[in-house]
């Protein structure tokens, strides 16, 4: 089946512009992430979704960060007023119990450019 | 807080050559341990997981054991190919296997490149 799908691949945007970044889970999946990933660095972790409702958000930088999932499945990250250090790739991923535990699985990401 | 430390990259190593890539962690309570792998061009997958004390994961021929006396989950491979050539992260949930969901905490990545 489908994989997590992220849209847009890229995207520049000028400093204090708005950006939104699409996030499409695995179909079935309750549970959704977003991380953001630095040149060189590891992922980091911002938000987690169980269903519709944000169920950690202790991750989000700041409050210019807002992330949503109104229906349960698509999912919206929203920034505010972008800032060159916002630039980055941005993951998502969708979750199911596997054999022994929960897996996440990784969508391509979004490379965010703010110049 | 949880925290993963991986062993300083790049490495560089000739095919067929055994491969380690240390992993130490802390966090409270019981992790599940995870390595995802990032080939070129691609998004993050994941390789291997343990989520107990003493399990040992394995993909690919890949393996890693979950050691919590020396809270440590290391990498390793007997004989690397070119195409084992990626960025490696080690992880950790802040959750045990079974129980409920949990957001990762990712190390820093180590960059492997195998030459032929």
């Amino acid at each position: 089946g489908a994989g997590v799908s992220q849209t847009p691949s890229n995207k520049v945007t000028e400093k204090g512009k708005y950006v939104e970044l699409r996030c499409d889970p695995i179909s079935g999946h309750t549970a959704l992430y977003w991380y953001r990933q630095s040149l060189g660095q590891g992922p980091e972790f911002l938000i987690y979704f169980q269903g519709t409702g944000a169920a950690d958000d202790s991750g989000l930088p700041n409050d210019r960060f807002f992330a949503v999932r109104p229906e349960g499945s698509v999912s919206t990250l929203k920034i505010q007023r972008t800032e060159r250090g916002d630039s980055a790739v941005y993951l998502c991923a969708s979750s199911s119990f596997v054999g022994t535990g929960y897996e996440q699985y990784f969508g391509p990401g979004t490379r965010l450019t703010v110049t | 807080g949880d925290s993963v430390t991986q062993m300083e990259g790049p490495v560089t190593l000739s095919e067929e050559a055994f491969l380690t890539i240390n992993c130490t962690y802390t966090a409270t309570g019981y992790p599940s341990l995870f390595w995802y792998v990032q080939y070129p061009g691609e998004g993050l997958q994941l390789l291997l997981k343990a989520t107990k004390a003493d399990d040992k994961g394995s993909n690919k021929g890949f393996e890693a054991t979950y050691r919590k006396e020396t809270t440590s989950f290391h990498l390793e491979k007997g004989s690397v190919q070119v195409s084992d050539s990626a960025v490696y992260f080690c992880a950790l949930s802040d959750r045990a296997g079974g129980t409920s969901y949990g957001k990762l905490t990712f190390g820093q990545g180590t960059i492997l490149t195998v030459h032929p």
